[in-house]
């Protein structure tokens, strides 16, 4: 695709449900990143995966969050049990290799909102 | 310790001035990039300018400019004649080479709030 594309860009949950995000990172790219933004903050990094693999989960915050990659393009992150402090945007970006100087290009997001 | 310190919550500028958004990171890799990007309210992010530790010159690109400073570890963003569309949020970003503690990963500033008046 032309862009990084994330799905749905607003979900309204209650607590306790379960929720997934999706992601369609750009064409090619290899590497691919969640990341979690409350108002007012920067991105706070969840994960990253290199093609299927996740190469860094160290962001995520507990057992409830998961993410998968199973061929190495969409990739969807997974929330159980929600909770009203994981209301937040996140976001999702790929780049094509993943090297240092690869600026990521970022999806409109999904707005998470747990009541 | 955080890896990105932006001390600045909010600036402010006036149309057609220049403004420079600070940044500090902490690494101890050599090999690193450093990058701007740029939020409106919209949510998007926006990439705006990217500098890598070995590159000898301040990178460049239109009116954004990077003042690098290795040896203090700053990387601000020099805004030349600013636009109100450049009212938004600013993110400095890291990402460290293989021998950082955090490699392959994009790790964000908490932001400046740039606003510009006519």
């Amino acid at each position: 695709g032309a862009g990084v594309s994330q799905t749905p860009s607003n979900k309204v949950t209650e607590k306790g449900k379960y929720v997934e995000l999706r992601c369609d990172p750009i064409s090619g790219h290899t590497a691919l990143y969640w990341y979690r933004q409350s108002l007012g903050q920067g991105p706070e990094f969840l994960i990253y995966f290199q093609g299927t693999g996740a190469a860094d989960d160290s962001g995520l915050p507990n057992d409830r969050f998961f993410a998968v990659r199973p061929e190495g393009s969409v990739s969807t992150l997974k929330i159980q049990r929600t909770e009203r402090g994981d209301s937040a945007v996140y976001l999702c970006a790929s780049s094509l290799t993943g090297s240092t100087n690869e600026k990521l290009f970022f999806g409109s997001g999904t707005q998470l909102s747990v009541l | 310790a955080q890896k990105i310190t932006q001390t600045q919550p909010g600036m402010f500028v006036q149309e057609k001035e220049a403004v420079t958004l600070d940044c500090t990171y902490d690494t101890s890799d050599q090999s690193y990039g450093l990058f701007w990007y740029k939020q409106p309210s919209s949510g998007e992010m926006i990439f705006l300018i990217y500098q890598g530790s070995y590159d000898e010159q301040n990178a460049t690109e239109g009116r954004y400019s990077l003042n690098f400073q290795k040896a203090r570890k700053s990387a601000n963003l020099v805004i030349s004649a600013s636009q109100l569309g450049d009212s938004a949020m600013y993110f400095c970003a890291m990402r460290e080479g293989l021998g950082g503690t955090s490699y392959g990963k994009l790790t964000f500033g908490q932001g400046t709030i740039l606003t510009v008046h006519p």
